[in-house]
């Protein structure tokens, strides 16, 4: 079965602290995509990264950055330094190879002054 | 210019009503999709076609009849509206890879709300 589960239902954190938002997933595939989106509160889902299943290099942009290891069916996502502007929902995906893409409860984050 | 451009954004109705929301891109994208969100903020997909043909058709009520004119728009019509039917509808369109590599270009979403 294909599955995406986001352990963590909402998390908050004072700005400037870091955190990292949890993604296990479930695929018998070995060719897959797994992905982050953010939703923030005006309701758009926006897109920030692709991962395919061959390239376990960890991603750095700017304050994001993305640790996958298939040994531990993980695609974990840490914010270093938080913003109140990151205050949002962050969904993480996984593609398998019939483009059924299927989406974690989503993990709400809160960033407080 | 808006990407993907749904409408309506809001859409209040009684139930029993049929209702239509409309979707387009406009990113030369070959395959558009419907999601439906929840409540609880969980996203299902219910549809896709690639280049006017249906490809995904998930385990949807068949009162959700998808239409694609053409491969910049993807409408969806819904009969007999029920009270379960609320909640935000996204349309989304990516470039179609067959490897499970598509990017979606999500739009602003239509929040139904079925009285």
């Amino acid at each position: 079965a294909q599955k995406v589960t986001q352990a963590q239902t909402e998390i908050s954190v004072v700005e400037k602290e870091d955190v990292t938002l949890d993604c296990v997933y479930e695929t018998r595939d070995t060719t897959y995509y797994l992905f982050w989106y953010k939703q923030p509160p005006s309701g758009e889902l926006v897109f920030l990264i692709r991962r395919n299943s061959f390239d376990e290099q960890n991603e750095i942009s700017g304050r994001y950055s993305w640790n996958f290891q298939k040994s531990t069916s993980s695609f974990n996502f840490t914010i270093t330094a938080s913003q109140v502007v990151d205050s949002a929902v962050y969904f993480c995906a996984l593609s398998p190879r019939d483009d059924k893409i299927i989406f974690g409860k989503g993990t709400r984050l809160h960033i407080l002054p | 210019d808006t990407a993907v451009s749904q409408t309506p954004k809001y859409l209040v109705t009684q139930m029993g009503n049929d209702k239509s929301i409309k979707c387009e891109q406009n990113l030369g994208h070959d395959t558009m999709y419907w999601y439906k969100q929840d409540s609880k903020k969980f996203l299902k997909i219910m549809f896709s076609y690639n280049n006017k043909e249906l490809i995904i058709n998930e385990t949807v009520p068949n009162r959700f009849s998808p239409k694609s004119p053409d491969k910049a728009h993807l409408n969806l019509h819904i009969n007999s509206l029920e009270l379960g039917d609320s909640a935000v509808y996204f349309c989304a369109s990516s470039h179609f890879t067959g490897s499970g590599a598509n990017v979606l270009t999500f739009g602003a979403g239509s929040r139904l709300t079925v009285l």
